[in-house]
């Protein structure tokens, strides 16, 4: 069955350093999303794209973070200049037309 | 905008119980709703979904939830739940916006399962 998976599956990282992480999408679907999930807390919306434009963002999104789908299968999430509360787990989903989402694995990031 | 209560933060069950987790939601309309569970370090795993028609939905791994309009709740069950049910879960909801189906995330209950 195919899946969404994220690469890598953790992510250790200096404070201020660039971070890119990367999803794959199942090949049909069309909307994508990016959310996070603070240790011990819930799980939350970053960004949605689609038509190889942002959607909608919500407010954690800001001029550090950018979203791109560089190859048409490829979906990825990079963080300009870390910061200690990036540390999260980051999940990719993705979407065909039934509003469903497929969630990938994520990928814990540590800002150090 | 929407919102999720899981009013439960922790509950412990013994195997073999019946399990109830509750799940409200604020919103104008009927959202889509899901049920996601995690397990410790791992992705959402989609339980189950009800986006229109019968109010009773059967999902994987013997869980089903109900969708009652009149208290906007959509809480979940399982009839007998076993050692490997302990985990998160999470419910959802997600608005029709023309395909973009951003989902807010209730904060979460964390299942214990005892012997």
């Amino acid at each position: 069955e195919p899946e969404v998976t994220q690469t890598p599956s953790h992510q250790v990282t200096q404070m201020g350093q660039e971070v890119i992480l990367r999803c794959v999408p199942i090949s049909n679907h069309l909307y994508f999303y990016w959310y996070r999930q603070i240790l011990g807390q819930k799980v939350e919306f970053l960004v949605s794209f689609y038509n190889n434009e942002i959607s909608e963002k919500s407010e954690i999104f800001d001029d550090q973070f950018s979203v791109e789908r560089p190859d048409g299968s490829n979906f990825t999430l990079k963080i300009r200049s870390t910061k200690l509360e990036d540390s999260a787990m980051y999940f990719c989903a993705g979407q065909a037309e039934d509003p469903e989402a497929f969630f990938g694995q994520g990928t814990r990031l540590t800002v150090v | 905008a929407q919102s999720v209560t899981q009013p439960d933060i922790h509950i412990t069950v013994s195997e073999g119980a019946s399990l109830e987790l509750r799940c409200n939601y604020s919103y104008g309309a009927t959202p889509y709703l899901f049920w996601y569970v995690q397990s410790p370090g791992q992705g959402l795993q989609l339980l189950l979904k009800y986006f229109s028609g019968d109010t009773l939905v059967q999902g994987i791994k013997g869980f089903e939830a109900e969708f009652k309009r009149s208290q906007s709740s959509f809480n979940l069950r399982k009839p007998s739940v076993h050692w490997s049910d302990a985990a998160e879960y999470f419910c959802a909801v997600g608005l029709s916006n023309f395909g973009n189906e951003k989902l807010t995330f209730g904060t979460g209950t964390r299942l214990t399962i005892i012997p």
